[in-house]
């Protein structure tokens, strides 16, 4: 798993509520990530880091912010949680530059249910 | 962005040869062609990647026409371990920055 962990695994919390999800790497990448998957739709970008304060937006930012105050910790979190948001949420790194021939490697996800 | 397009599933048997085909119309210069693989509950694995011709590695080759409009998975000899999600992505450099646009996937399913 290229020294990639998630937590917490699991998590159940309930609609208004803040939850914030970890991503740690032990491999001192500057690329890290946070997808989530939903059936039918494969994995989309949430946001992305290219370095510690720098973070951008994916495709299905709202409702996520991100932090990265260290190399090897990028957290998403969701200040207001809703049942949309429900999801196997995938972190990853990069082990490039960033570039075309870019190899992106994929943590154990966290599974998110939000009643 | 460079979208891609999968078939949603496909059906085969232990020791046959496999191919997926991806079609990427809009494939820019930059872009490179990445495979991936997923098991349920597991996050994707990298498989292969390649930009023109034909690459192979330890498990799978790539064969991407001169056109780059598409591209082919071939996966030799499945097993029943094989049976899994496959992902084709075109990364689309901008910023300094590989965008990877995942699509729905093919789901592969190999029978005893």
């Amino acid at each position: 798993d290229a020294g990639i962990t998630q937590s917490p695994r699991h998590k159940v919390t309930e609609t208004g509520t803040p939850v914030t999800l970890r991503c740690h790497q032990t491999e001192n990448h500057r690329y890290m990530y946070w997808y989530r998957q939903d059936p039918g739709h494969g994995l989309r970008l949430i946001h992305y880091s290219y370095g510690v304060k720098d973070t951008d937006k994916g495709e299905v930012s709202d409702g996520y912010s991100v932090s990265r105050s260290k190399t090897e910790d990028f957290l998403l979190t969701l200040e207001s949680a809703t049942s949309s948001q429900t999801s196997v949420y995938f972190c990853a790194i990069s082990t490039g530059t960033g570039g075309g021939t870019d190899t992106q490697y994929f943590g154990p996800g966290t599974r998110l249910t939000v009643l | 962005l460079a979208k891609t397009t999968q078939p949603i599933s496909m059906d085969s048997y232990e020791g046959q040869e496999v191919n997926i085909t991806c079609s990427h119309n809009n494939i820019a210069t930059n872009d490179y062609i990445t495979w991936y693989q997923q098991f349920p509950s597991q996050g994707p694995r990298f498989i292969i990647q390649g930009y023109k011709t034909k690459v192979t590695n330890e498990v799978a080759s790539l064969f991407i026409p001169a056109d780059r409009k598409s591209s082919t998975l071939s996966l030799p000899r499945v097993s029943l371990s094989d049976t899994a999600v496959y992902y084709c992505l075109v990364g689309m450099f901008s910023g300094g920055y590989n965008k990877l646009i995942f699509g729905a996937g093919t789901r592969l399913a190999v029978h005893p």
